[in-house]
């Protein structure tokens, strides 16, 4: 069975662009969350995503936004890029909302 | 706001030494209860998860867990160099909410 599959795996942009993340659920996995991971912050939480509906959303501004397709597969945009967006961004899947959580790889991604 | 600490090591173990990893949580209501691996530069991966109190085995890994103390814990028998990375605990909370609280994470040695 496939895991979690995330595109692209490095990016780099420049402040002020934008970026579009996606994720691809375990097959059969309906929830998809999204987590930014720094070295001083941690794992910190973005958003969450059932049945194409956003359950939860962390505390980050509005240039962080998502959506989930009615096949699972989910994709996060990031506009007005700053430096501090600089972060591994990792997608999660699991069965049900519930259950434990499966990464991908993750997408590093660079603002220069 | 419901916490979850871990001790951010090292821990440094001998190789074949048993490694004790500690996570305490705030929510007392909290039912599920996830460890993860990270390896340095990767993803989080899901080793184990626990939802009674006790003890769960899976080969060289036991999760304990105390729900009146509040803390969970995930022993390493036989530990080996392959087994250094920084390992989170995550844990559910209690009031409808599906999203998982993560440790900081602790690092693991272990020397030859």
């Amino acid at each position: 069975k496939a895991g979690v599959t995330q595109t692209p795996r490095y990016l780099i942009k420049t402040r002020g662009q934008q970026v579009t993340l996606s994720c691809s659920p375990i097959s059969g996995h309906r929830s998809v969350s999204w987590y930014q991971q720094t070295p001083g912050q941690g794992l910190q939480f973005l958003f969450e995503y059932f049945s194409e509906t956003q359950r939860n959303k962390g505390n980050f501004p509005g240039r962080f936004s998502g959506r989930q397709f009615s096949n699972s597969r989910s994709e996060m945009n990031v506009s007005t890029l700053e430096l501090g967006d600089s972060a591994l961004y990792l997608c999660a899947s699991s069965p049900e909302r519930n259950q434990p959580q499966h990464f991908g790889d993750g997408t590093r991604l660079s603002i220069l | 706001q419901k916490e979850v600490e871990q001790n951010s090591g090292p821990l440094s173990v001998p190789e074949g030494a048993i490694a004790s990893l500690n996570c305490t949580y705030s929510d007392r209501g909290s039912q599920s209860f996830f460890w993860y691996r990270q390896y340095s530069g990767k993803s989080p991966e899901l080793i184990m998860f626990i939802y009674s109190n006790g003890d769960k085995e899976d080969g060289r890994f036991t999760a304990q867990l105390n729900k009146a103390s509040q803390y969970v814990s995930l022993l390493i028998r036989d530990s080996q160099p392959s087994d250094s990375a920084t390992y989170l605990c995550a844990v559910l909370p209690s009031g409808g909410s599906y999203i998982p609280t993560f440790g900081r994470g602790t690092s693991l040695i272990v020397h030859p």
